[in-house]
């Protein structure tokens, strides 16, 4: 495709149940992110893989959430035992170039309701 | 780790004045200083960049200003209109690490 692409769009889901978000970033794109955008907030950082290399896990808020991509392809952000306060769109991003120093595409997010 | 500073949290300026955003960054590595702007229900997308090798850099209405000296740099948009009511994020690296992004600004354009 020519963008990167985010599934599903809307999520609607019980507190408690795990869900899975999938990010497909642009060909090509070797470091990708994740984000948290909570209603008329910033960018919350929460995971970043470059290459091969060992992702920046360090905006994780807690251990129920992960997230991996194998090597420059799909990757999929699980947040398990879904609380009330994970409700928010979840934005992924990919970039040519190592490090942040490309420009980032971003998908049009995944909104995460929690009941 | 690189932290980005971001002010004003709001700002409103009439039509056809200036707005200008600031932002301050801690590693003094930083070499990369991107502007996102993030419309209404809509994703960011960059608008302009400034690399360490230069002092300011101009795109028609937007330009920013970066002092390495005082690590900080800023986003300045002239002769405003309503199509530039967002929301800006300021963001900063080393290169070799993430981008941090600041808090952002929503900037409303008053008709």
């Amino acid at each position: 495709g020519a963008g990167v692409s985010q599934s599903p769009s809307n999520k609607v889901t019980e507190k408690g149940k795990d869900v899975e978000l999938r990010c497909d970033p642009i060909s090509g794109h070797t470091a990708l992110y994740w984000y948290r955008q909570s209603l008329g907030q910033g960018l919350e950082f929460l995971i970043y893989f470059q290459g091969n290399s060992a992702p920046d896990k360090s905006g994780l808020p807690s251990d129920r959430f992960s997230a991996e991509r194998t090597g420059e392809s799909v990757s999929t952000l699980t947040i398990q035992r879904t609380q009330q306060e994970d409700s928010a769109v979840y934005l992924c991003a990919s970039s040519r170039r190592q490090g942040g120093t490309g420009e980032l595409f971003f998908g049009e997010g995944s909104r995460l309701t929690v009941l | 780790g690189e932290n980005v500073e971001q002010h004003p949290s709001t700002l409103s300026v009439q039509e056809g004045d200036s707005a200008v955003i600031k932002c301050t960054y801690s590693d003094s590595a930083s070499n990369y200083f991107p502007w996102y702007k993030q419309e209404l229900g809509k994703r960011p997308q960059l608008i302009i960049d400034i690399r360490s090798n230069v002092g300011e850099k101009k795109d028609q209405r937007i330009a920013v200003t970066l002092n390495k000296t005082a690590k900080h740099f800023s986003l300045h948009i002239t002769e405003t209109q309503p199509e530039d009511s967002a929301v800006y994020f300021c963001a900063a690296t080393a290169g070799n690490e993430k981008l941090t992004f600041g808090t952002g600004t929503r900037l409303t354009i008053i008709p």
